[in-house]
């Protein structure tokens, strides 16, 4: 069955340091993944899309990779803030009508 | 002017009750979502309407039951409820480019 893993529950960064967030799956062919935001007690944000023919994205402070050989997308924020800290999620879509598929998020928190 | 709304958003209720929320989206989006995030913090999908059609239903229970009077609204009824159902509920419309909006969320507890 399809499965989608983030790479720790809880990350710990120094402000000013880049984040790395990873996003790895098995049993799927996604024509493109997601990344989004959750703050506590609120929906989560949409933050860039990449999609299976595009190898970087990049939007302000924010880059994602995405390597459909090693079925894995990596997250990164660079010269994080304590405003970052949030928990991130990937997301997986086949298609335009197909069901999302959520990571199980990373919980990121920058210290300042 | 509120993208996407859901109400209530604190829902306290007793195991057996039946309850409805509501979510209506301004974006003019013909795609609609309701997803269940449970203590684990896991989103997990539930339906998808797409202009007032059934498209996605993910294995849930019948006491679940979406109703979609037009493609602005898409609602949630849930019929004998039980402790496993207390979780937050999100409703989200897709624009045209795939990216998702989220409404705040509708926090439900069953006790």
């Amino acid at each position: 069955s399809q499965k989608i893993e983030q790479n720790s529950e809880a990350l710990n960064i120094q402000e000013g340091k880049t984040a790395t967030l990873t996003c790895n799956y098995t049993n799927y062919s996604p024509a493109y993944l997601q990344w989004y935001r959750q703050d506590p007690g609120r929906g989560p944000v949409f933050l860039l899309l990449i999609r299976e023919n595009e190898k970087e994205k990049r939007k302000e402070r924010l880059k994602v990779t995405f390597d459909t050989t090693l079925k894995q997308s990596l997250f990164h924020i660079t010269a994080s803030q304590p405003a970052d800290s949030a928990t991130y999620l990937c997301a997986l879509v086949k298609t335009s009508y197909d069901k999302v598929i959520f990571g199980p998020g990373t919980s990121l928190s920058v210290i300042p | 002017d509120t993208a996407v709304s859901q109400t209530p958003k604190y829902l306290v209720t007793q195991m057996g009750n039946d309850k409805s929320i509501k979510c209506e989206q301004n974006l003019g989006h013909d795609t609609m979502y309701w997803y269940k995030q449970d203590s684990k913090k896991f989103l997990k999908i539930m339906f998808s309407y797409n202009n007032k059609e059934l498209i996605i239903n993910e294995t849930v229970p019948n006491r679940f039951s979406p109703k979609s009077p037009d493609k602005a609204h898409l609602n949630l009824h849930i019929n004998s409820l039980e402790l496993g159902d207390s979780a937050v509920y999100f409703c989200a419309s897709r624009s045209k480019w795939d990216t998702q909006y989220f409404g705040p969320g509708t926090r439900l507890t069953v006790l």
